[in-house]
């Protein structure tokens, strides 16, 4: 199975910091690659999609790039409401589709 | 407006069954494959299993082959989840989702809010 790590596992920053947070792969995926956002005891939300496109109704603060094996994950401006755990979700070839292990944004 | 809502799931001894439902409204159920995705207390997420617009196939993780079976209602708009055999390891919440279909990539766009299933004794 391929395998997602994500890094930091955590990460603490301040209202309007740019924050970048990535995720490897074990093997190529392309751009089989997606981004959610999950807020505590809340289902996860879909940010980014095929490792770039912003889902309809996401803010433009947010922003996807990368192919192959590396990708990241950019908030431009930290907004109160973005401290969350992030997840990548790898889709490339058949199940599993495993996601990362989750980044914890904090407040500074 | 795209609505997933889980039903079904509780406190469950090991070596126990259950059976999780998902009722899907606000968008043309059979045209999507579905998919079950798990969360256990404090840990990230895991993917289940999911399933083709017309039941046609199905997959599933490797830890839950052979316990749980994932299916389907289109005439119902309903995903279900018969989980056998439970385990402690189990224990998590479990959330429907829709993939989204762009395309050839699994894209799950909407989510249920999730129903706690604790195998314990």
């Amino acid at each position: 199975d391929i395998q997602m790590t994500q890094s930091p596992s955590s990460l603490s920053a301040s209202v309007g910091d740019r924050v970048t947070i990535t995720c490897r792969a074990s093997q190529s995926i392309s751009s089989y690659l997606n981004w959610y956002q999950q807020k505590p005891g809340k289902a996860p939300k879909l940010l980014i999609y095929a490792a770039s496109s912003l889902q309809s109704g996401v803010p433009s603060r947010f922003s996807g790039s990368g192919s192959g094996t590396d990708f990241t994950l950019t908030i431009s401006s930290l907004q109160p409401e973005d401290f969350a755990t992030y997840y990548c979700q790898q889709s490339y070839s058949t199940p599993p589709y495993i996601f990362g292990q989750g980044t914890k944004l904090e407040i500074k | 407006e795209v609505q997933l809502v889980e039903s079904g799931g509780g406190l469950v001894q090991p070596g126990g069954s259950l059976r999780l439902s998902c009722a899907g409204s606000g968008f043309t159920f059979s045209s999507y494959w579905m998919s079950w995705v798990r969360q256990a207390p404090g840990k990230g997420l895991e993917w289940v299993a999911n399933i083709k617009q017309d039941g046609s196939e199905k997959y599933y993780v490797d830890s839950v082959k052979g316990r749980f079976t994932i299916s389907r209602d289109n005439a119902k708009k309903s995903l279900y989840l018969q989980m056998n055999s439970l385990r402690a390891e189990d224990t998590a919440v479990y959330y429907c989702a829709r993939d989204g279909g762009r395309g050839v990539i699994v894209v799950f766009d909407y989510w249920g809010q999730g129903t706690l299933v604790t195998v314990s004794s």
